[in-house]
């Protein structure tokens, strides 16, 4: 089965810093990746997701995240966060032929004005 | 479009109770998900289903049951509460399968005394 490790869970950071989350995950065959986020009392909804082509994925506000094979990673980026980017974000990995995704522990993030 | 709904938004249940959470999905979906969140610990998958009629374990099945008459409807039923399924529970639902987006609902916060 496979399995996804997130760290830092707790990332605080100032408006303007740029942010970067790691996943990283379990599983040597071909794998569908996500990253889902909610928002402070809102539904956790698709930010982004990989299947296959360009091993950069853009996602919506900005994000992006580059998965690297090799390092069984799919780590999210963005430049330069904004207060409304606080939210938790969940990396999520799916192995292809499965029905299930498996979800890391999440990182909850805080942007200060 | 509602998308994914769930009832009630908040329980308290004491040991040994039973009830059952609603979802609803007015999208045709035909893959549902139910899954239990708990603080620091991401998501885990309790029950799938793919279809009307059909029904699977995920991760972390013990003590619920679930049930898929229709496309539409996917409830999942606690039998004999404990205080270890105090929890957030989600339900999800797909077109397809796990290499699809998954839309969520808002959740029911679950507490057992």
């Amino acid at each position: 089965a496979q399995s996804v490790s997130q760290h830092n869970h707790h990332v605080i950071l100032s408006e303007a810093a740029s942010l970067e989350l790691g996943c990283n995950y379990s599983y040597g065959g071909t794998v569908n990746l996500f990253w889902y986020v909610q928002y402070p009392g809102q539904h956790l909804q698709l930010l982004l997701k990989y299947f296959s082509g360009d091993p950069l994925v853009k996602g919506i506000k900005g994000f992006e995240a580059e998965f690297i094979k090799s390092k069984f990673s799919f780590n999210l980026r963005k430049p330069s966060v904004q207060w409304s980017d606080t939210a938790e974000y969940f990396c999520a990995v799916n192995a292809a032929g499965n029905n299930r995704l498996a979800f890391g522990k999440g990182n909850q993030v805080v942007v200060i004005p | 479009n509602a998308g994914v709904t769930q009832t009630p938004k908040f329980r308290i249940l004491k040991i040994g109770q039973s009830m059952t959470l609603q979802c609803a999905q007015d999208m045709n979906h035909n893959y549902m998900y139910w899954y239990r969140q708990d603080p620091g610990m991401g998501l885990k998958l309790i029950y799938y289903s793919v279809g009307a009629g059909i029904t699977d374990k995920g991760e972390v099945p013990n003590g619920y049951n679930v049930s898929r008459s229709t496309t539409e409807d996917f409830p999942l039923r606690l039998e004999l509460a404990a205080p270890s399924q105090t929890s957030v529970y989600f339900c999800a639902s797909s077109i397809r399968d796990g290499t699809d987006t998954q839309y969520f609902g808002p959740g029911t916060r679950l507490t057992v005394l």
